[in-house]
């Protein structure tokens, strides 16, 4: 267990269905980032929060949306699903050490 | 801006070989590196990291040196083993900020 908790692991959804996705950073951690993961495309970083403010952007499309509680988990929204948005998402939190990664969300859009 | 760039995959070799996977940066400052691995089916684990020029990682057997002179990261293992197989990712991060991700290197060792 790396003490960053994603649920759940596996999500089969239609398209133009609207997912959640959930993280809970490990303890005493305040920075959570969210990647994508494609079999084409490596890891693509989508944005970050650190204690409930939004810190960083990356690729993240305009039918996605993240936000971070005070109590430091996240949750990113995805909705408008297409069949390409089918990916792994992977929650991460710490930053001076390293990263800790969650064991991520396999989402496939049927 | 930053980057990282990495040896393409994928790369076969027999047990008991020797591993490099090349990694290289481009930065301002002088930021943390990283190597993390993913085997089948599991998310991202850190296996080893530096902080500063001359700073050697090393964990499992793998090792990497900060090469400030020639910007590089390179990833190596003097006996790998069939377990090894598995996708590479060399970063680079600091601070709170968000990490660059090079674009994995699959190895696959064969018995």
């Amino acid at each position: 267990d790396s003490g960053v908790t994603q649920t759940p692991k596996h999500l089969i959804t239609a398209t133009g269905q609207r997912v959640t996705l959930r993280c809970s950073p490990r303890s005493g951690d305040l920075s959570v980032y969210w990647y994508q993961q494609s079999l084409d495309q490596g890891l693509q970083f989508l944005i970050q929060y650190y204690n409930g403010e939004e810190r960083a952007k990356g690729n993240i499309l305009e039918r996605f949306s993240a936000q971070q509680f005070p109590d430091l988990h996240s949750e990113l929204n995805l909705s408008s699903l297409e069949l390409g948005d089918s990916a792994l998402y992977f929650c991460a939190s710490g930053g001076v050490f390293g990263y800790t990664f969650g064991s991520g969300t396999r989402l496939t859009v049927v | 801006g930053n980057s990282v760039t990495q040896m393409e995959g994928p790369v076969t070799l027999s047990e008991e070989a020797f591993l490099t996977i090349n990694c290289t940066y481009t930065a301002t400052g002088y930021p943390s590196l990283f190597w993390y691995v993913q085997y089948p089916g599991e998310g991202l684990q850190l296996l080893l990291k530096a902080t500063k020029a001359d700073d050697k990682g090393s964990n499992k057997g793998f090792e990497a040196t900060y090469r400030k002179e020639t910007t590089s990261f390179h990833l190596e293992k003097g006996s790998v083993q069939v377990s090894d197989s598995a996708v590479y990712f060399c970063a680079q991060g600091g601070g709170t900020y968000k990490y660059i991700f090079g674009t994995g290197t699959r190895l696959k060792v064969l018995a």
